[in-house]
């Protein structure tokens, strides 16, 4: 089955910087990926998206960046601020079974 | 988006006994709802698949006697922790996607903080 590895566990910036989180699937069939912020105690919440036929997408300060033939996926966040801090879980999922594997997340600490 | 409500947001059980956990989708029908165990700091763990009007399909290693899945309704999954015991305490959560064919985002329950003492 599909495996996705995130990392790193544990990101902490300075506001105003960037952030990049990093996440490799092992399915050459995965064709969506999308990205969910949890905060503290509360439930995931998808924040962007990507699918296999885009390379890269972007939404204000968040952007996704797919390489598939590497079968690498990228969040990036720019001007962080500290209402970013969360855990940030990447997925992917399968076309056909469009069950979404996650990674194991990365605690995101934006410092004011 | 999309509405998914789970109940009760936290239970607190004897060991031994049975707790149920619902997860309803309260603006769309979701032919298809996933349950997932998370433990601290830790990543979703995708326990079962709930069709509706099927049975669950589950994830190796689960023990489908253990936690039993019902999809009675295209709006309602229940997940059951048969006999809890302490080793069962964890934050339960659901999930539900719109439409079958094609992968699109997922929209969580709040999620249900299980303690069995």
């Amino acid at each position: 089955g599909e495996n996705v590895e995130q990392h790193p566990s544990t990101l902490s910036v300075q506001e105003g910087d960037s952030a990049v989180i990093k996440c490799t699937y092992s399915d050459s069939a995965s064709n969506y990926f999308p990205w969910y912020k949890q905060e503290l105690g509360k439930r995931p919440q998808l924040i962007i998206d990507i699918r296999s036929n885009v390379g890269e997408k972007k939404d204000q300060r968040i952007a996704v960046t797919l390489n598939k033939t590497a079968k690498h996926f990228s969040l990036h966040i720019t001007e962080t601020q500290p209402e970013d801090s969360a855990v940030y879980f990447c997925a992917a999922s399968v076309g056909g079974s469009y069950i979404p594997t996650f990674g194991r997340g990365t605690s995101l600490i934006v410092h004011p | 988006g999309a509405v998914v409500s789970q109940h009760p947001s936290w239970v607190i059980c004897k060991s031994g006994t049975s707790v149920k956990i619902e997860c309803r989708s309260l603006d769309f029908q979701a032919t298809t709802m996933f349950w997932y165990r998370q433990f601290p700091k830790q990543s979703l763990m995708l326990m079962a698949t709930s069709n509706e009007g099927s049975k669950a399909t589950y994830e190796q290693g689960v023990e489908k006697d253990k936690f039993l899945i019902n999809h009675a309704s295209l709006t309602l999954s229940t997940l059951t922790v048969t006999s809890a015991h302490p080793e069962d305490s964890s934050f339960y959560i659901c999930s539900a996607r719109i439409g079958v064919s094609m992968n699109t985002e997922a929209f969580f329950g709040q999620g249900t903080r299980l303690t069995v003492v």
